[in-house]
């Protein structure tokens, strides 16, 4: 079955590029989540939305990360101006419904910036 | 934000031994969920524990959840290869915005030599 899939696998940025990263959800998963871990930590929460709408981006460290779902199913998380602190791994995950249930993760994108 | 303090942090132990990892808190959670993340993949999800003071297994792994909803642990007994890997707790809340809200732990990394 499809799970959570993830593109780029790997991205390698000099820094004060632009990157794109796309998440593709299980299909009829109402909630995805973006995280962000870094090298030998936990992930770290940055951002979630609910169909299309972004109801939290409190996890999201600075103005340059931002991130869209248009249409309720596929997001992209973008970051502007990369920096070397940017460098880890970005994990989408999805489920179901909002609460209480399993989150599923991708494989997530490793981000290496120059 | 809540921290969830892992120990030990890297585990090395022989095939057929047991072992102990603690997930420390000094915040209540709603629930505490153990993940388990191998490399080049995203984490997951062994077992969600709710209630003060449950305990559930999965095989040969057994999990506990504090009486105070703050700390958990995770023992395997008769360790084996297969259980290599990244194991992470993470607490659940709800945020500002409705939506639960995963906070990880640290991580332990577990290795069990053959």
């Amino acid at each position: 079955g499809a799970g959570v899939s993830q593109s780029p696998r790997y991205k390698v940025a000099k820094r004060g590029q632009d990157v794109a990263l796309r998440c593709d959800p299980i299909s009829g998963h109402v909630s995805l989540f973006w995280y962000q871990q870094a090298l030998g930590q936990g992930p770290e929460f940055l951002t979630y939305f609910q169909n299309e709408a972004q109801l939290d981006k409190s996890g999201l460290p600075s103005d340059r990360f931002f991130a869209e779902r248009p249409e309720g199913s596929v997001s992209t998380l973008k970051i502007q101006r990369t920096q070397q602190e940017d460098s880890a791994v970005y994990l989408c995950a999805s489920s179901l419904y909002s609460s209480r249930k399993e989150q599923f993760f991708g494989p997530g994108t490793r981000l290496t910036v120059l | 934000t809540q921290l969830l303090e892992q120990s030990p942090q890297f585990l090395s132990i022989q095939e057929g031994e047991n072992l102990t990892v603690y997930c420390n808190s000094s915040s209540v959670f709603s629930s505490l969920q153990w993940y388990r993340q191998e490399p080049g993949e995203g984490p997951v999800l062994l077992v969600t524990v709710v209630t003060g003071g449950e305990v559930k297994k999965l095989k040969r792994l057994t999990f506990q959840f504090g009486d105070a909803r703050k700390d958990s642990s995770l023992h395997i007994t008769a360790a084996q290869p297969g259980d290599t890997g990244l194991y992470l707790c993470a607490g659940e809340e709800i945020s500002n915005f409705g939506n639960e809200k995963l906070t990880f732990g640290t991580g332990t990394r577990l290795t069990i030599i053959p």
